[in-house]
């Protein structure tokens, strides 16, 4: 069936520092892959998406490029500021003409001054 | 966020009791979803509508229902609470019809069945 994989965190950073997030599917087809991200006490926010193999998706100084061929979606960022600490989710679209999300498991970033 | 609204924002239950949750949104979409999301557990859907007067099951429907008699609105009832209902929940609306579109989120109700 289809799922995410996401690395399980926390991560913990010094400000300046390189992110990277991995996330890894298992789906039928080329399902649209998506980040969100999650302030504290907060809702869902998209942070970016692909639609087809080898897109980049990039928002904020995040990046995520579609793999085929490792059936990834990593996410990326060159330097980590405090106020990129939240939680982050994978996400791939399933079903059809549904457009139902199936969601990774979530990652803690926290970034310290 | 599509101007998702959701009610109410906290809620504490005792064990039987019901309560509806309210999803409004302010524009014209589709494709509605509804959420539980538990620690070390990502999100996961309960159930959806895919246009009014239309509702689905998802991935952990027991124990609720849905309706969609308007539109804008996607209710998610609780009959009979349980403790394992404990939970944080949105609502989403997907922009959209397509698989390449976004779903957007309310900010969520933050429900406690004691």
């Amino acid at each position: 069936g289809n799922s995410v994989t996401q690395m399980e965190g926390p991560v913990t950073l010094s400000e300046e520092a390189f992110l990277t997030i991995n996330c890894t599917y298992t789906a039928t087809g080329y399902p649209s892959l998506f980040w969100y991200v999650q302030y504290p006490g907060e809702g869902l926010q998209l942070l970016l998406k692909a639609t087809k193999a080898d897109d980049k998706g990039s928002n904020k100084g995040f990046e995520a490029t579609y793999r085929k061929e490792t059936t990834s979606f990593h996410l990326e960022k060159g330097s980590v500021q405090v106020s990129d600490s939240a939680v982050y989710f994978c996400a791939l679209v399933y079903g059809g003409a549904t457009n139902k999300l199936i969601f990774g498991t979530g990652t803690l970033l926290a970034v310290q001054p | 966020n599509a101007g998702v609204t959701q009610t109410p924002k906290f809620r504490v239950l005792k064990t039987g009791q019901s309560m509806t949750l309210l999803c409004a949104q302010d524009m014209n979409h589709e494709y509605m979803y509804w959420y539980r999301q538990d620690p070390g557990m990502g999100l996961r859907l309960i159930h959806y509508s895919v246009g009014e007067g239309t509702t689905a099951k998802g991935e952990v429907p027991d124990g609720y229902n849905v309706s969609r008699l308007k539109k804008q609105n996607f209710l998610l009832g609780l009959e009979s609470a349980a403790p394992s209902q404990t939970s944080v929940y949105f609502c989403a609306v997907l922009q959209g019809v397509l698989a390449t579109d976004t779903q957007y989120f309310g900010p969520g109700t933050r429900l406690t069945v004691l």
